[in-house]
């Protein structure tokens, strides 16, 4: 069935390094991606996200690529953070004749930032 | 605003019995979701309303499971009888409808434990 995965499980980054985090997704009808952090003992946090119809979008220190070709998403973290250690969820959406429709979740990737 | 509220925090439970897990989305908000985390299977979406209607529930389990929206600030989802694999971290989420697609906002999260 469709499904949205993650090629690493675990990434450890140094502080102030830039960190990758890839996801591979199988609908092409998917309309939009979205990016979750996770931290201990919360629920997940929006990041940010992309429509399908964008290849790049920049928010604050992250940068969301998408290349459909290969259905691949990634997020990139500018100049890490220990606050940055999480887990990283991909998820992937589709619209419904302009209502939302649900989103479906990969199973995550846990970054981990070294001082 | 204090974004979504999910009570109780933490629920232990022995098996057989009935358990409930209370949502208040976010004022204004059209979309009510309810998943399920574990380390396993990672974020399931269980049950999903738009405007207090369920529009999916093929993610709920079986029929233990069950979810009401009573009204556009309160929602339940209830187990019964509960039984050990149910342990897990339940999330809400809700998010506005909007002509984009739209971020979902989680709340804290219910650790539910079934002894």
């Amino acid at each position: 069935g469709e499904s949205v995965g993650l090629h690493l499980p675990t990434l450890s980054v140094q502080e102030g390094d830039n960190s990758i985090i890839n996801c591979a997704y199988s609908n092409s009808a998917s309309d939009y991606f979205i990016w979750y952090k996770q931290e201990s003992g919360k629920g997940p946090q929006f990041i940010i996200d992309i429509r399908s119809n964008m290849d790049k979008r920049q928010g604050q220190r992250v940068t969301v690529l998408l290349n459909k070709t290969v259905k691949h998403l990634s997020l990139q973290i500018a100049a890490t953070q220990p606050g940055d250690s999480a887990v990283y969820f991909c998820a992937e959406g589709k619209n419904y004749g302009g209502s939302q429709g649900n989103l479906i979740f990969g199973k995550g990737t846990k970054l981990s930032v070294k001082p | 605003d204090a974004g979504v509220i999910q009570s109780p925090r933490h629920e232990v439970t022995e098996m057989g019995q009935e358990v409930t897990l209370r949502c208040k989305p976010i004022s204004g908000h059209d979309y009510l979701f309810w998943y399920r985390q574990t380390m396993m299977r990672g974020l399931e979406l269980l049950i999903y309303f738009n405007n207090n209607v369920p529009i999916d529930d093929s993610g709920m389990p079986e029929d233990r499971f069950s979810a009401k929206m009573p009204n556009a600030s309160f929602s339940t989802l209830k187990i019964q009888p509960s039984e050990p694999r149910d342990s897990a971290v339940y999330f809400c989420a809700s998010s506005p409808t909007g002509g984009r697609f739209s971020e979902q906002y989680f709340g804290p999260g219910t650790r539910l434990t079934v002894t």
